[in-house]
């Protein structure tokens, strides 16, 4: 069984700038998280999809957005990027809600906004 | 919100001692407490976890312990190995199923 797959690993990107992360889940697994990872901050969440629908959202500004696709593929955008932006993205899959069952993480996407 | 502190930040052991991670949690509709570690440029892995029904979990060489009372968890390792070097987090599910992590403890090993 295939595991959660980021694409891409790498992306370097200038400030202003937008740019588009992507998950693809354990096959099964309806519930996508996200997270960004900073040195100092741990994982920070982001949002959760569960079914094409966002059920939780974390405290990130509204640059922060995301959404799910019917076969539970999601995407993570960010637009106007800054220096802040600089961090590890996370995404975890579970088959349903996080806490119900185990979350898998991805190797995740390293974005460096300069 | 949500907020998960975890102490301390870095840990240095020698092989065979014990290692202990404490957090602790604000939100009392937390019920479900899992354990991940995170190796040097690889993903986070679930290494144990515990629900709110149970005191305490053992899988070997780790074990966790939960005080809902006092809202707080541990993580113990025993006869450490230089293999177990790496970054723990604890986390908790919220009231609202939002997956909230601590940030995270770097446990050295020494030979």
């Amino acid at each position: 069984k295939a595991g959660v797959t980021q694409t891409p690993r790498y992306l370097i990107k200038t400030r202003g700038q937008q740019v588009t992360l992507s998950c693809s889940p354990i096959s099964g697994h309806r519930s996508v998280s996200w997270y960004q990872q900073t040195p100092g901050q741990g994982l920070q969440f982001l949002f959760e999809y569960f079914s094409e629908t966002q059920r939780n959202k974390g405290n990130f500004p509204g640059r922060f957005s995301g959404r799910q696709f019917s076969n539970s593929r999601s995407e993570m955008n960010v637009s106007t990027l800054e220096l802040g932006d600089s961090a590890l993205y996370l995404c975890a899959s579970s088959l349903d809600q996080t806490g119900r069952t185990e979350a898998f993480f991805g190797q995740g996407t390293r974005l460096t906004v300069v | 919100g949500e907020n998960v502190e975890q102490h301390p930040s870095t840990l240095s052991v020698q092989e065979g001692d014990s290692a202990v991670i404490k957090c602790t949690y604000s939100d009392s509709a937390s019920n479900y407490f899992p354990w991940y570690k995170q190796e040097l440029g690889k993903r986070p892995q679930l290494i144990i976890d515990i629900r709110s029904n149970v005191g305490e979990k053992k899988d070997q060489r780790i074990a966790v312990t939960l005080n809902k009372t006092a809202k707080h968890f541990s993580l113990h390792i025993t006869e450490t190995q230089p293999e177990d070097s790496a970054v723990y987090f604890c986390a908790a599910i919220t009231g609202f199923q939002k997956l909230v992590f601590g940030t995270g403890t770097r446990l050295l090993v020494s030979p």
